[in-house]
């Protein structure tokens, strides 16, 4: 199975910062890669696609890239509502693995 | 638009099953693959499976294989997963999820969600 490692596990942030969370797969994976952000208590919401194509209605302060095996997920400006717990997600091989998230709190 | 709604909480006994559904609206049903993705309390999310919404062919994980069935019933463009015998580390939120292809048809993602489905195993 691919393993997707996401760093940080936990970041601290203020409204207004720039946060960059990277996604490193085990083995290439091309740019067969999305990016998900999940509220408590919710399913998660689709950001990235495709690596680094931003999704119908997701705004755009998020923006991802990379390719291979490393990947990074950039929020240019963080919002209120950006608060939430982040997992990219390979759909080159079965099965589909996440990453094990990072949470981004409120500094 | 897009919904996916799923069917309520359960609560099984060790070495039950457990079969939720995924009723979808608002696109051509057959079109498009349905996965399936749990969540333990207070962990990440988890690849099960999915199936061919058309032809229902079906692609499980290997953790899962043997004792997860995912199906569908295009006449109520329902989709389906069974778990069978249950044990305690199956407690979670189960989801399905409609794959998405980009404009290439190469790419891949998950671009809509059901609410979840929480699966208790509890004796």
């Amino acid at each position: 199975d691919i393993q997707l490692t996401q760093s940080p596990s936990f970041l601290s942030a203020s409204v207004g910062d720039r946060v960059t969370i990277t996604c490193r797969a085990s083995q290439g994976i091309g740019s067969h890669l999305a990016w998900y952000h999940q509220k408590p208590g919710k399913a998660p919401n689709l950001l990235i696609y495709a690596a680094s194509t931003l999704q119908s209605g997701v705004p755009s302060r998020f923006s991802g890239s990379g390719s291979g095996t490393e990947f990074t997920l950039t929020i240019s400006s963080l919002q209120p509502e950006d608060f939430a717990t982040y997992y990219c997600q390979q759909l080159d091989n079965y099965p589909h693995t996440f990453g094990g998230g990072t949470k981004v709190d409120i500094k | 638009q897009v919904h996916l709604v799923q069917s309520g909480a359960e609560v099984k006994k060790p070495g039950a099953s457990v079969k939720v559904s995924c009723r979808a609206s608002g696109y051509s049903f057959i079109t498009y693959a349905m996965h399936w993705v749990r969540q333990a309390p207070g962990q990440g999310l988890e690849w099960m499976g999915w199936i061919n919404a058309g032809n229902g062919n079906t692609k499980y994980s290997q953790k899962f294989q043997g004792r997860v069935t995912i199906t569908r019933d295009t006449s109520a463009t329902t989709a389906y997963m069974e778990l069978s015998s249950l044990r305690s580390e199956d407690t979670a939120v189960y989801y399905c999820a409609k794959l998405h292809y980009d404009s290439s048809g190469y790419y891949m993602s998950l671009d809509h969600w059901g609410q979840g489905t929480l699966v208790t195993v509890s004796s």
